[in-house]
This record gives structure tokens, C-alpha cells and sequence, in this order.
């Protein structure tokens, strides 16, 4: 069964605009990462976030993670047409099994 | 630095016919993955190799699916017989350890008929 649960699962805005999605997950984890996956591509990795680690940066992209609710959220900042894709969380839990979520699909409209 | 190779990118067969999917990962990645994605959804993880040790095959539907890792390389996936649900793209990743970033292939499109 899938690990990560994202939210919203889809969502819509005009260039310009920050993206926010969410990911909850269900088990302790040493790790959370987010990829993008553009249509009929494979999947890229941006950021990953160390289950002691609260905040990360990464150009317009801003991870946090809150372990003791089990979330994490990215947020893209000044979001470009480019942008639109599929946005999945990652986690590695404590036996090393690596999971994905099932996604939120990001279009964002020039 | 080469990435993650595929092969073949496309494949059509009958439902009940076998196919075979090819994964050579990064060089010096001991961490080798096999994903099932269906059209829509998130990639489920089928089977995880750490060099050419299993450390995880629970989604994998073993009456028909199974897989290699040979020397801890190169890898590949079989399905006998294949069935219409099969329909899907098979990623293939790697990285150097679990808890680093992991590289995907272009991913093989597998369409069953």
C-alpha cells in the first residue's frame, strides 16, 4: 500500500501564484523527499528533507516536515507555466522500504 | 555521469503472453528499484533491491511477476503470464543508498491487449 497520501489532489492557478500541496504519511521515516514528474516523463527529484530537519530551501521551492504530525508541505513560489506536473512525496521508513505517494497534479495557467 | 537505462521503452503484447523489462542502474548505486505505475496514480513500489539482496517484494504479485538483480548490476523484471490490469509504465531507479536520492529511467510503457 502507498506510504504518502498528497492534498489537494489537483490543483489550478494562474502564473505568478504560490503552490502549496501537502503530503501525510503513516509510519516513522528517516527521510521524506518531493519529485516532479512531467506528463509521460520519469520522475526528477527537488528536495530532501531529514526526518530532524524542520524547514529546507531550494530556489523557489520550500519544504517543511512535521514529524509528530506525520506531514510535510512544499510550497513553489512565483509559479511558472513550466511548472505544471505531478508532484509526489517519498519516504523511506525505518526498515529502508522507499514509498511513494499518490500525487498531486499541479497545473498552473500563463 | 550516465543515468538510469531502460529497455524497451514501449511494448505491446496479448494478455497471457510473457515480457521482460531491462534495468541497468548508475554505476556504484547498491540500492536498485522496480515501480508500477498505472495511468493517473502514484508509482507502487514492486520490488527494492539492496546490491542483490530483496529488502523488499510485498507488492509484488509473485503467481506472475518476478525479478533479478544479477551481480548486484543490472536487473530485470518478467511477467508470465501477462494479464489486461497489467497495463502500466515500470519505472526502474537507483541511488547510492536508501536515504539518498533516488534516479529514474524513462520508464518502460507496457500496454496489455
Amino acid at each position: 500500500s502507498q506510504q504518502g497520501e498528497e492534498d489537494p489532489q489537483a490543483l489550478s492557478i494562474q502564473e505568478g501564484e504560490n503552490a502549496t500541496m501537502n503530503c501525510s504519511y503513516k509510519t516513522s521515516i528517516n527521510n521524506l523527499q518531493w519529485y516532479r514528474q512531467n506528463s509521460g516523463r520519469g520522475l526528477v527529484h527537488l528536495i530532501l528533507i531529514r526526518s530532524n530537519e524542520r524547514e529546507k530551501h531550494s530556489g523557489r521551492l520550500r519544504v517543511t516536515l512535521d514529524t509528530s504530525k506525520k506531514s510535510s508541505s512544499l510550497l513553489i513560489t512565483a509559479s511558472r507555466a513550466a511548472d505544471t506536473a505531478s508532484y509526489f512525496c517519498a519516504t523511506d521508513d525505518n526498515f529502508n522500504k522507499f514509498y511513494f505517494g499518490s500525487g498531486t497534479k499541479l497545473n498552473v495557467k500563463p | 555521469e550516465a543515468g538510469v537505462a531502460q529497455s524497451p521503452r514501449y511494448k505491446i503484447i496479448e494478455k497471457r503472453q510473457s515480457v521482460a523489462f531491462w534495468c541497468n542502474p548508475i554505476s556504484g548505486h547498491a540500492t536498485l528499484y522496480w515501480y508500477q505505475q498505472i495511468l493517473g496514480q502514484g508509482p507502487k513500489l514492486l520490488i527494492q533491491f539492496q546490491n542483490n539482496g530483496v529488502v523488499d517484494d510485498s507488492q509484488l504479485p509473485k503467481d506472475r511477476f518476478s525479478a533479478e538483480r544479477l551481480k548486484g548490476v543490472d536487473s530485470t523484471l518478467k511477467i508470465q503470464p501477462a494479464k489486461l490490469e497489467d497495463s502500466a509504465v515500470y519505472l526502474c531507479a537507483s541511488s547510492l543508498v536508501v536515504t539518498t536520492e533516488a534516479f529514474f529511467g524513462q520508464g518502460t510503457r507496457l500496454t496489455v491487449v
